[in-house]
């Protein structure tokens, strides 16, 4: 069955740029089917939205993220990976990757376990 | 974007309580409403897609309503398994938006 694995560092310093990577394994990121999207939540609070992307290469962005986030997709190794840059303690969080679209009504239907990212110099 | 509004932003239940839980878009959503729920440490599971079908492995006592604006999540009969957070979603838009979440606890 389909599942995905967020990877990258969990301790990125003020300014800096975090980059994690979510791989895709047991299914193809390349169907037609799905989006694929970044969310996270920081710790004691509620889910936020960061972004999506098609296989294509499409992306939507949360437009209170949208200046400082990159989504990209690697059809060659099944992954897609987000960039979000110049952070601050307030972009500590787990980080979430899932699946969006098919049969479900464009719901998220597939997630991944969760990666903590703490901000801190 | 479409702002969601959920209400109660917590309640306290007990095994074998009828509990409901509502959702509401800023603007119409036709039935693009998704209902998740999270427990404490772990990713959210889709339990509700398009207002009112039930994801498959999800247990019958809950169940989705609504349309346009207004959305209900409910469940028949609380499990103590069924202590959790749930959150609501809108997928109308491209541009997703989560409810603030309702934290569902023993009474």
């Amino acid at each position: 069955q389909l599942q995905l694995q967020e990877s990258g560092p969990g301790l990125v310093k003020p300014s800096e740029t975090l980059s994690l990577t979510c791989t895709v394994s047991g299914g193809s990121i390349s169907s037609s089917s799905y989006y694929w999207g970044w969310i996270r939540q920081p710790p004691g609070k509620g889910l936020e939205w960061i972004g999506s992307i098609y296989y294509s290469g499409s992306t939507y962005y949360n437009p209170s993220l949208k200046s400082r986030v990159t989504i990209s997709v690697d059809t060659s190794k099944n992954q897609f990976s987000l960039k979000l840059s110049s952070v601050t303690a307030a972009d500590t969080a787990v980080y979430y990757c899932a699946r969006r679209g098919g049969a479900t009504h464009d719901a998220f239907d597939i997630w991944g376990q969760g990666t903590m990212v703490t901000v801190s110099s | 974007d479409i702002q969601m509004t959920q209400s109660p932003s917590s309640l306290s239940a007990s095994v074998g309580d009828r509990v409901t839980i509502t959702c509401r878009a800023s603007q119409s959503i036709s039935s693009y409403l998704n209902w998740y729920q999270q427990k404490p440490g772990k990713a959210p599971k889709l339990l509700i897609y398009a207002a009112s079908s039930l994801q498959s492995g999800v247990p019958s006592r809950f169940s989705g309503s609504g349309s346009g604006t207004d959305f209900t999540l409910t469940i028949s009969s609380l499990q103590p398994e069924d202590f959790a957070t749930y959150y609501c979603q809108q997928s109308y838009s491209s541009l997703v938006t989560f409810g603030q979440g309702t934290k569902v606890e023993i009474k």
